[in-house]
């Protein structure tokens, strides 16, 4: 059964500093991995997609890293901004289970101005 | 183009009631995937349509049901109302919904009294 960790679960930086989120899973298995932000009371917009097959993908000042062997995924995001503010999830798609993401809790970010 | 879009955004019902909610995906997505999110167990995977036909079911009672149209929106449906439904429901489109992004609405907050 995949299991999906974000850790920690909430951070806070000073604008223009760097953001680092991790993400972590049990089974290698998967298809893809995906980032999505959620901000209060809203759904989720997805941020990137990165397939297994793919090592990383950017976007803008977003960059997503994802290591199968260890079973980690890094998102960065550059020059935070107060409007980087959100929570930021991750979810797997493993190939025993279709079309079902299997999410972490996610990482509450606040950028300070 | 427009996005996914959930009807109603809020809904109030009592318990034993039964509730029926609607998702409307993106033009073209032929897939329809149902997520439960609550703040104790976080984002839960409910069901997966696509092309009329449930391919995928999560661990939820049968009072949990669901389907698609032929025009790729889906519905689903609670009944026999209990406390802990309450929740904000999300629904999400894909092309396909293993290998490629899922799309996500605003989703429905219901509060169950």
């Amino acid at each position: 059964k995949q299991e999906v960790t974000q850790i920690p679960a909430a951070l806070s930086v000073p604008e223009g500093e760097n953001l680092v989120l991790n993400c972590s899973f049990t089974d290698s298995a998967i298809y893809n991995l995906q980032w999505f932000r959620q901000d209060p009371g809203k759904g989720l917009t997805s941020l990137l997609l990165i397939q297994s097959s793919q090592r990383e993908q950017t976007s803008g000042r977003l960059n997503a890293s994802l290591d199968k062997s260890s079973g980690r995924s890094t998102l960065y995001i550059a020059a935070s901004q107060p409007g980087d503010s959100a929570t930021y999830l991750c979810a797997a798609m493993t190939t025993d289970s279709w079309g079902k993401l299997q999410f972490g809790a996610g990482t509450q970010v606040v950028v300070t101005p | 183009k427009a996005g996914v879009t959930q009807t109603p955004r809020y809904l109030i019902k009592t318990r034993g009631q039964q509730v029926t909610l609607s998702c409307s995906p993106i033009s073209g997505h032929r897939s329809v995937s149902w997520y439960q999110q609550t703040p104790g167990q976080g984002l839960q995977f409910l069901f997966e349509y696509f092309s009329e036909t449930q391919r995928n079911k999560g661990n939820f009672p049968g009072r949990f049901s669901g389907r698609q149209f032929s025009n790729s929106r889906s519905e689903m449906n609670v009944s026999t109302l209990e406390l802990g439904d309450s929740a904000l429901y999300l629904c999400a489109s894909s092309f396909e919904s293993n290998t490629d992004t899922q799309y996500f609405g605003p989703g429905t907050r219901l509060t169950v009294l």
